[in-house]
């Protein structure tokens, strides 16, 4: 079946620093990716996302490069800030019918300290 | 574009008792909603898929005659907690589909239950 593997968290950052979080999937045909952002007491924003090989989603200085290769699409930010500080939750979409469902990862605890 | 709302952010209520939540696509047609239950500190658990005008799609594990799900129209589905217990005290999250090529979903807020 279709799955999505986050690193392990929870990650702490000084503000400006560089962040790199891991994402790899499983999934059968073409899947579209995702990261999503939860801050705290919200639901989930989209963060970004791409939908087919060698696409780069980007927002808010975040990127993640939809690697089929290595079925990966790693998050990354040049200088993180403290309003950084959230919940990220990698995800795929797998487009098997009608209905096609989220994957989620576990999701990553990112704080970010000034 | 693609907002989602809920209502209500919050809600307290007694052991027994019955709550609905609803979740509004504010500024598109959504044909297909989902409804997610989330533990603290943990991923969201798909708890069912709404399609507009036809019964709701339930996960393994989660049973429709408690959480009963009615998507009325292409902008409203509801989830109603019946007889809840303090069990089902949880964030229950709602999204809307937008189709085409990446089928993206957007979210809502959240609910935060809390039964005593």
């Amino acid at each position: 079946g279709n799955s999505v593997t986050q690193m392990e968290g929870p990650v702490t950052l000084s503000e400006e620093a560089f962040l790199t979080i891991n994402c790899t999937y499983t999934a059968t045909g073409y899947p579209s990716l995702f990261w999503y952002v939860q801050y705290p007491g919200e639901g989930l924003q989209l963060l970004l996302k791409a939908t087919k090989a060698d696409d780069k989603g980007s927002n808010k200085g975040f990127e993640a490069t939809y690697r089929k290769e290595t079925t990966s699409f790693h998050l990354e930010k040049g200088s993180v800030q403290v309003s950084d500080s959230a919940v990220y939750f990698c995800a795929l979409s797998a487009r098997t019918g009608a209905n096609s469902k989220l994957t989620f990862g576990k999701g990553i605890t990112l704080s970010v300290r000034p | 574009g693609a907002v989602v709302s809920q209502h209500p952010s919050w809600v307290i209520c007694k052991s027994g008792t019955s709550v609905k939540i609803e979740c509004r696509s504010l500024d598109f047609q959504a044909t297909t909603m989902f409804w997610y239950r989330q533990f603290p500190k943990q991923s969201l658990m798909l708890m069912a898929t709404s399609n507009e005008g036809s019964k709701a799609t339930y996960e393994q594990g989660v049973e429709k005659d408690k959480f009963l799900i009615n998507h009325a129209s292409l902008t409203l589905s509801t989830l109603t907690v019946t007889s809840a217990h303090p069990e089902d005290s949880s964030f229950y999250i709602c999204s809307a589909r937008v189709q085409g090529p990446s089928d993206t979903q957007y979210f809502g807020p959240g609910t935060r239950l809390t039964v005593l």
